[in-house]
């Protein structure tokens, strides 16, 4: 049971627009930054958007994060079949005082 | 450029312990920190837990806190993570990550634990 709450699977076909949500509480998302990791098949993932909404160098503007209060979510426009990978959202949890993911979500392109 | 890499493959026996090396390359080690990072298979991202190389101070998840230790060595810009008292369930594959303070933003290539009698 994850700390941050993703669905399991989202799906689109080439050039739809996909959201991902990622839901927490006040002691994770509500008082900390939210970050997106992108997995390919069998590789390491790898950074896709840091501090709720910043991509880092290199990761196409299709992709955009946003959050509100206690939730987060991901937005992949003008989906491509190279997008189809696992999505995991991260924040730091007060509580915890630990580094919490999400459970990931399996994107299938169509 | 920034890479790290992580040492080969480890086939464990219950109980035993094991160590996996992490080596930076491409900027200062002691700028960033560590995190350390397992995924079992099939299943989603775990954070073990993070490292300072600067100060070497620690910090780790509660559920693996007082069987895993994170050490780094600076003469070689190597990091490690040891983890005891070996379970079924620690099956997994352990990454390294550069912790910029909140984002994991390089990660190692990942080195595969099997624990098995």
């Amino acid at each position: 049971q994850s700390v941050l709450t993703q669905p399991p699977s989202a799906s689109g076909t080439p050039g739809q627009r996909v959201t991902i949500s990622c839901f927490g509480s006040t002691s994770n998302i509500g008082s900390d930054d939210v970050y997106w990791y992108q997995q390919l098949p069998g590789t390491a993932p790898t950074l896709l958007i840091y501090a709720n909404d910043q991509r880092p160098s290199g990761v196409p503007d299709r992709f955009s994060g946003s959050k509100s209060g206690t939730s987060a979510s991901l937005a992949i426009s003008g989906l491509r079949s190279e997008d189809e990978a696992d999505y995991y959202c991260a924040a730091w949890d007060d509580s915890l005082s630990a580094r919490v993911f999400g459970g990931g979500t399996k994107l299938t392109v169509l | 450029q920034v890479q790290l890499v992580q040492s080969g493959i480890e086939v464990k026996k219950p109980g035993a312990s094991v160590k996996v090396a992490c080596k930076a390359s491409g900027y200062n080690f002691t700028t960033y920190g560590i995190a350390w990072v397992r995924q079992a298979p099939g299943q989603g991202l775990e954070w073990m837990g993070y490292i300072s190389p600067y100060s070497g101070s620690t910090n780790y998840a509660q559920k693996i806190r007082g069987r895993v230790t994170l050490a780094t060595d600076t003469s070689t810009s190597t990091a490690y993570m040891e983890l005891r008292s070996l379970r079924s369930d620690d099956t997994a594959i352990y990454y390294c990550a550069r912790d910029l303070g909140a984002a994991h933003d390089f990660w190692g290539q990942g080195t595969l634990v099997t624990v098995s009698s």
